[in-house]
């Protein structure tokens, strides 16, 4: 079993529509969150990061995580064309631990927003 | 500001050669990350330096090594090539006055092996 599992989708909604992105993992050390945005052929972009559980908004971005069930979301609000990408959830430790200083990451969503 | 910057862009190498990537990483940076993405996966961890050494290491053979220069940058050496390891290679840096945990990530190197 990997430790964090992701939907691959693909995801297809139309332009305006409320999108929810989610990742489940098994590693009870992990307390940082993030979610990074790929386009095609480039590097991942750092779009949220949460530390332990709660809510984080910016802007269309909203990220919520439940340490509880293991569970992490990102919630995309009037999403747009230039959101299609490939949206990637990552994980990591405290410092001390075996999974500080990595992160471990999901297989990725691919989402396409069409006008 | 430059971001982490990557070089060379693409490389195509035979089987059993040796590679060396580049990265230099974003200004006020002083750890560096290296992963390795599949096609369809997420970025997988091989090793992160800090201080020139060393800090952390993921399940990537002993062909798998890497250096970090005073200047924070760093190397990845791959050696023995096989074709498994055509990826995306993915360089990453962080630390500084900000924290540790937000890695920003450069371009990548797209490596083919044939």
């Amino acid at each position: 079993q990997k430790e964090v599992e992701q939907d691959p989708g693909p995801l297809s909604v139309p332009e305006g529509a409320i999108v929810s992105l989610n990742c489940t993992y098994s590693n009870s050390a992990f307390q940082y969150f993030m979610w990074y945005r790929q386009y095609s052929r480039k590097g991942p972009e750092l779009l949220m990061y949460t530390y332990s559980s709660g809510n984080k908004e910016d802007g269309r971005f909203t990220a919520q995580v439940d340490k509880s069930s293991k569970y992490i979301s990102l919630f995309i609000r009037d999403s747009q064309p230039s959101d299609s990408a490939t949206y990637l959830c990552a994980m990591s430790g405290l410092a001390g631990g075996t999974s500080y200083g990595k992160l471990t990451f999901g297989q990725g969503t691919i989402l396409t927003v069409h006008p | 500001d430059a971001g982490v910057t990557q070089s060379p862009t693409h490389l195509i190498k035979t089987r059993g050669q040796q590679v060396t990537l580049r990265c230099s990483p974003k200004s006020g940076h002083d750890t560096v990350s290296w992963y390795q993405q599949a096609l369809g996966q997420g970025p997988q961890f091989i090793f992160q330096y800090y201080e020139e050494e060393e800090r952390q290491r993921g399940n990537f053979p002993d062909r798998f090594s890497g250096h970090q220069f005073p200047n924070y940058s760093s190397e990845l050496n791959v050696n023995a090539l096989l074709l498994g390891d055509s990826a995306l290679y993915l360089c990453a840096s962080s630390g500084g006055t900000g924290s540790s945990y937000e890695q920003y990530f450069g371009p990548g190197t797209r490596l083919t092996v044939t």
